[in-house]
C-alpha cells in the first residue's frame, strides 16, 4: 500500500517556540493532504485540508495564523505550530488522499509535548 | 455534512468471543469507511462500503452497509489479542475527499 511518512515522530518544546512537522507521500503524488489532531482517548479532528500550490482550507475554529500549512510540492506538506503552548500538546496526524480519491493514507503521527 | 455515531466507546471481550459494533447516522450515507488504530499507532484503512446492503469480508472481519445506507456494522469472529485497538468509522464527503470520523470504539481482549 501507499506510504506516508511524518517527521519528527516525537517532539518536546518549550512554550512560545514554533514546531514544524513534515508529511511526505513516499510512493505517490498527493495533490491533497489533510492534517488532523487527536487528543488522548478521542477521535481524529480534521484541522485543515492542504492543497498543493494553493492556500490551505481550515476547519471552523482552527486558527490559520497559529497552524501554518504549506504544500509546496506534490509529495510534501508541512504544518508549523507557531508560538506553541501546553494546550497544543497533542498527536498530530497527516494523511494523503489516494490518487483515485476514494480514501486517505495516514502518516504515523507526531506527538507534540509543549512544556 | 454527514455525521456518524459510534456507541459505546469501549468494549471488553474474552478472547475467542465474537464482537460486533455499529456505526449509525440519521441521514443516508454515500459511503462508509472503517479504520483501525492500534494503541500508540495511526489509523489504518480497512474497508470502504458504497452499495446498499453491501457485505465485505476480511478474514475474521465482516463489514456490512445497511439497506437504507444509514448504518454499518463490523463483526469480528473469535476475537484475538491482535484485534485490540480502536475502530473508527468515517464518511468520505466525496467532493473534497474529507473524512468525518466517528468517536471510535476501543476494543480490549482478555486473553
Amino acid at each position: 500500500g501507499a506510504v506516508v511518512s511524518q517527521h519528527p515522530s516525537r517532539v518536546i518544546c518549550k512554550s512560545g517556540t514554533s514546531v514544524k512537522i513534515e508529511c511526505r507521500s513516499l510512493d505517490f503524488q498527493a495533490t491533497t493532504m489533510f492534517w488532523y489532531r487527536q487528543f488522548p482517548k478521542q477521535s481524529l479532528m480534521l484541522m485543515a485540508t492542504s492543497n498543493e500550490g494553493s492556500k490551505a482550507t481550515y476547519e471552523q475554529g482552527v486558527e490559520k495564523d497559529k497552524f501554518l500549512i504549506n504544500h509546496a510540492s506534490l509529495t510534501l506538506s508541512t504544518l508549523t505550530v507557531t508560538s506553541a503552548h501546553p494546550e497544543d500538546s497533542s498527536f498530530y496526524i497527516c494523511s494523503a488522499r489516494s490518487p483515485k480519491g476514494e480514501t486517505q493514507y495516514f502518516g504515523p503521527g507526531t506527538r507534540l509535548l509543549v512544556l | 455534512g454527514q455525521q456518524v455515531m459510534q456507541i459505546p466507546q469501549y468494549q471488553h471481550v474474552q478472547e475467542g468471543e465474537d464482537f460486533t459494533t455499529y456505526c449509525n447516522s440519521s441521514t443516508t450515507l454515500s459511503n462508509i469507511q472503517w479504520y483501525k488504530q492500534r494503541p500508540g499507532g495511526h489509523p489504518v484503512f480497512l474497508i470502504q462500503l458504497v452499495k446498499s446492503g453491501e457485505v465485505k469480508k476480511q478474514k475474521r472481519l465482516t463489514f456490512q452497509f445497511g439497506e437504507a445506507k444509514k448504518n454499518s456494522s463490523l463483526h469480528i469472529t473469535a476475537t484475538q489479542t491482535t484485534d485490540v485497538g480502536t475502530y473508527f468509522c468515517a464518511v468520505n464527503d466525496g467532493a473534497n475527499s474529507k473524512l468525518t470520523f466517528g468517536k471510535g470504539i476501543t476494543l480490549s481482549v482478555r486473553p
